[in-house]
């Protein structure tokens, strides 16, 4: 089972700042994998990666960016958060190992709240 | 498309009563299924997966069989306990090109009074 570490837990920032949220992996998953949720309802993919340099937009648009620099690490990143920004970030990683591969595992999430 | 339907909550019991979430799902191949548990204030955690049809899986009390005639994949456990409160996701893998995505259904939330 992956170990999957998001910073901050929690965060409360004022309109216009940018910010960037953290997500590391120690299981040397390739697939990464950022989610939007609010609080107990439904889970939104905004963003995916399947390997160092690929980066993909999911099924819900969202103003934020990722990177993918090194297998481990996961950023995303908003250039100027505002109130509908306000949410909680969970990322996820997956196996590239045969009978995983289809099994997330997750972060235990960040709480933004934006005023 | 592939998509997971599950009851809508919140669903509330007494502790000691029997449990069952439904989920069903249409999807044009052959899926692993999955239950994820969502504590308050936590991410997701993976309850029990199933590969197959006719699999059972199965974990802390918790079962759940793949049923390919029904498609169907109904959470169970036979006696709650008030730590079982929680939001439960029901969700399917959805090949895409060589890799595989999670199609999720909308979570049920769960209340057990003691």
């Amino acid at each position: 089972e992956a170990d999957i570490y998001q910073t901050p837990r929690y965060l409360v920032i004022g309109t216009g700042k940018k910010i960037t949220l953290e997500c590391s992996q120690t299981m040397g998953h390739d697939k990464m994998y950022w989610y939007q949720q609010d609080p107990g309802m439904e889970l939104h993919l905004i963003h995916y990666s399947y390997g160092v340099n690929s980066t993909e937009k999911g099924d819900l648009s969202s103003e934020s960016t990722v990177s993918r620099i090194r297998t481990e690490h996961f950023p995303l990143t908003l250039e100027s958060a505002r109130p509908s920004h306000t949410s909680q970030y969970l990322c996820a990683s997956s196996s590239d190992r045969f009978p995983s591969t289809d099994t997330q595992y997750f972060g235990p999430g960040t709480r933004l709240t934006v005023l | 498309g592939d998509s997971v339907t599950q009851m809508e909550g919140p669903v509330t019991l007494s502790e000691e009563a029997f449990l069952t979430i439904n989920c069903t799902y249409t999807a044009t191949g052959y899926p692993s299924l999955f239950w994820y548990v969502q504590y308050p204030g936590e991410g997701l955690q993976l309850l029990l997966k199933a590969t197959k049809a006719d699999d059972k899986g199965s974990n802390k009390g918790f079962e759940a069989t793949y049923r390919k005639e029904t498609t169907s994949f109904h959470l169970e456990k036979g006696s709650v306990q008030v730590s079982d409160s929680a939001v439960y996701f029901c969700a399917l893998s959805d090949r895409v090109d060589s890799n595989y995505q999670l199609i999720w259904g909308a979570g049920t939330k769960l209340i057990i009074k003691p």
